[in-house]
């Protein structure tokens, strides 16, 4: 019955590499987020997507491209892996529809980029 | 540009104690506050969410108060247990319509036995 879920949890790999997380929600929210969480463990958003629509694009490079099948997914892909990507990735969603404020965060995908 | 600090960053009380975690916003025009725990290696948990018009929310033995104006919130947390051993952190969204959550660093609670 897990709300948010994120595959994988752990992710080491090298540089240079393209890798995929994903992210499913069943929830029934129509917004769903990425954030990146650093070393410093600042937490910052990355992207959002309401209803398969982009809404937000933080001035992440472009080597990030989320992509969102359906309202309930919303996969990250990453290309040319850096060092600087090393990070725990989270992934949230919303019911903006339902009126709802809270978002509601998944486990987290611990990259690390050798 | 909104920044959000919480103070301490980390903080270890014995069990029972009772303790205020701080968080305060540089600009005041927020349309909410929400509290979150963050337990190692899992992701984060809301906690309390403060709309901007309301003083404060209550969930069991935590309470969260926002006082806009100054920009600052805290979570007082009483009788502290060993379960609450985590990372606490304060967030703000900007505006109604914005879905933007700046976050804090956090507070690192340790609560001893």
């Amino acid at each position: 019955d897990t709300a948010v879920s994120q595959t994988p949890k752990y992710l080491v790999t090298q540089m240079g590499n393209d890798k995929s997380i994903k992210c499913e929600q069943n929830l029934g929210h129509d917004t769903m987020y990425w954030y990146k969480q650093d070393s410093k463990k600042f937490l910052k958003i990355m992207f959002s997507y309401n209803n398969k629509e982009l809404i937000i694009n933080e001035t992440v490079p472009n080597r990030f491209s989320p992509k969102s099948p359906d309202k309930a997914h919303l996969n990250l892909h990453i290309n040319s892996l850096e060092l600087g990507d090393s990070a725990v990735y989270f992934c949230a969603s919303r019911d903006i529809a339902g009126g709802y404020n809270e978002q509601f965060f998944g486990p987290g995908t611990r990259l690390t980029v050798l | 540009k909104q920044e959000v600090t919480q103070i301490p960053a980390a903080l270890s009380v014995p069990e029972g104690e009772n303790l205020v975690l701080n968080c305060s916003f540089t600009d005041s025009a927020i349309y909410n506050l929400q509290w979150f725990r963050q337990d190692p290696g899992k992701g984060l948990t809301s906690l309390l969410l403060i709309q901007s018009s309301q003083r404060e929310q209550t969930s069991g033995r935590l309470n969260a108060s926002l006082d806009k104006s100054s920009g600052r919130s805290t979570l007082y947390i009483a009788a502290s247990q060993p379960g609450d051993s985590a990372t606490y952190l304060c967030a703000v969204r900007l505006w109604y319509g914005s879905e933007k959550l700046v976050f804090g660093k956090g507070t690192k609670l340790t609560v001893n036995p």
